[in-house]
């Protein structure tokens, strides 16, 4: 399996465009959680989900976020309108978990510049 | 929901040296602690984690201990060697089927050699 992979790599847009990130966990993994990572703020969690339908997402910070997964095999992070401070690294990363297996492993990440 | 911190967010050894690394969380139910490793410009990565039927447990070079009385967990790093150089989190999760991982701000750990 090639892990977690995440689509751009980097974006660069202009304040009040939208902006989708894209992420295919790893194959048969039942979990998948969205995080920013800022130097201030280190990493949050934003949503998570659990066989495609959203667990908790009260650390989408307002409106503008939304993040869906319409498959076990894709989901979206959706901002819109951006604002520059919503500028950040943005991972997604997923799991299987179990007793045994609660590891989370990340994509690469997605690079965002709002200006 | 809970909360978890480390300090202090800084950390520099010489190289040889053992380093510590700290965290606290607020969650007495919370029973997986791992920790991540993440390299400059790199994803996050699980290098060890512990249940909370343990105590300590180690792999090579690092250890972690973990005290529920108290609600910490330390990560410990001995012959620390430049490649240690990363940010370093701490995390904590009720795991099981709420499996949400909650993360510490993370610490730079700079080993000068």
């Amino acid at each position: 399996d090639a892990g977690v992979i995440q689509s751009p790599r980097h974006e660069v847009t202009e304040m009040g465009q939208e902006v989708t990130l894209r992420c295919k966990p790893i194959s048969g993994h039942d979990y998948l959680f969205w995080y920013r990572q800022t130097m201030m703020r280190g990493l949050e969690l934003l949503i998570y989900f659990n066989n495609n339908v959203p667990i908790d997402d009260s650390g989408m910070p307002e409106d503008r976020f939304s993040a869906k997964m319409p498959n076990a095999s894709f989901s979206t992070l959706k901002i819109q309108p951006s604002e520059p401070r919503d500028s950040a690294v943005y991972f997604c990363a997923s799991s299987l978990v179990g007793f045994r297996n609660t590891e989370a492993f990340f994509g690469q990440g997605t690079r965002l510049t709002v200006v | 929901g809970e909360n978890v911190e480390q300090h202090p967010s800084t950390l520099s050894v010489q190289e040889g040296d053992s380093a510590v690394i700290k965290c606290t969380y607020s969650d007495s139910a919370s029973n997986y602690f791992p920790w991540y490793k993440q390299e400059l410009g790199k994803r996050p990565q699980l290098i060890i984690d512990i249940r909370s039927n343990v105590g300590e447990k180690k792999d090579q070079r690092i250890a972690v201990t973990l005290n529920k009385t108290a609600k910490h967990f330390s990560l410990h790093i001995t012959e620390t060697q430049p490649e240690d150089s990363a940010v370093y989190f701490c995390a904590a999760s009720l795991g099981g089927a709420n499996s949400k991982l909650t993360f510490g701000k993370g610490i730079t750990l700079s080993v000068r050699p």
